[in-house]
């Protein structure tokens, strides 16, 4: 089945630096892929929409310039988390499906970002 | 995107089956029905997708009502390994479309 690959799968960095999350369809190409944030017990909240070879939809209150997204080929799409703060702490999301046969998305593992 | 309600939490006792009922009142013709497991720390898992009457696959079984405002999701003899978050989610097929999460139910599968 369709395989989505995320990494790292976990990381901590200083107020300030640069995180980058990867996201890899393993077994099929992604035209489009998605990113998600989750709070703790909370429900998952729709980022971004990256599409290959174009720019990133951010959904609204989404800051462009903090969360910056390279979807530069079919089966990768990274999210990088600029000047992160400690409110930008969040488990991290991505999701994928193959185009010729949907039948559900496939998420990655997620990544747990901890900015101190 | 049609709006989900769901039950916010639910127990359950191993061996039983579990019910799981989601409202989608304004479901659109085009619209199909989606159920995802997510375990904590972990992205969600696609359980079960249907657009009416039934469906079943091998971990869950998916009811859906004539009318298609809401929709069950039966999990046959549960385990502890069940406890989760269930999301239910309404909206066109297609790998480019967007999912919009709602606020999942959380089962509890006690011993």
């Amino acid at each position: 089945g369709a395989v989505v690959s995320q990494h790292p799968s976990w990381v901590i960095c200083k107020s300030g630096t640069s995180v980058k999350i990867e996201c890899r369809s393993l077994d099929f190409q992604a035209t489009t892929m998605f990113w998600y944030r989750q709070f703790p017990k909370q429900s998952l909240m729709l980022m971004a929409t990256s599409n290959e070879g174009s720019k990133a939809t951010y959904e609204q209150g989404v800051e462009k310039d903090k969360f910056l997204i390279n979807h530069a080929s079919l089966t990768l799409s990274t999210l990088t988390v600029t000047s992160a703060h400690p409110e930008d702490s969040s488990f991290y999301i991505c999701s994928a499906s193959p185009q010729e046969t949907f039948y559900g998305y496939t998420f990655g593992s997620g990544t747990r970002l901890t900015v101190v | 995107l049609a709006k989900t309600t769901q039950p916010i939490s639910m127990d359950s006792y191993e061996g039983q089956e579990v019910n799981i009922t989601c409202s989608h009142n304004n479901i659109a013709t085009n619209d199909y029905i989606t159920w995802y497991q997510q375990f904590p720390s972990q992205g969600p898992r696609f359980i079960i997708q249907g657009y009416k009457t039934k469906v079943t696959n091998e971990v869950a079984s998916l009811f859906i009502p004539a009318d298609r405002k809401s929709s069950t999701l039966s999990l046959p003899r549960v385990s502890l390994s069940d406890t989760a978050v269930y999301y239910c989610l309404v909206g066109e097929s297609g790998s480019a479309r967007q999912l919009t999460f709602g606020s999942g139910t959380q089962l509890t599968v006690l011993p």
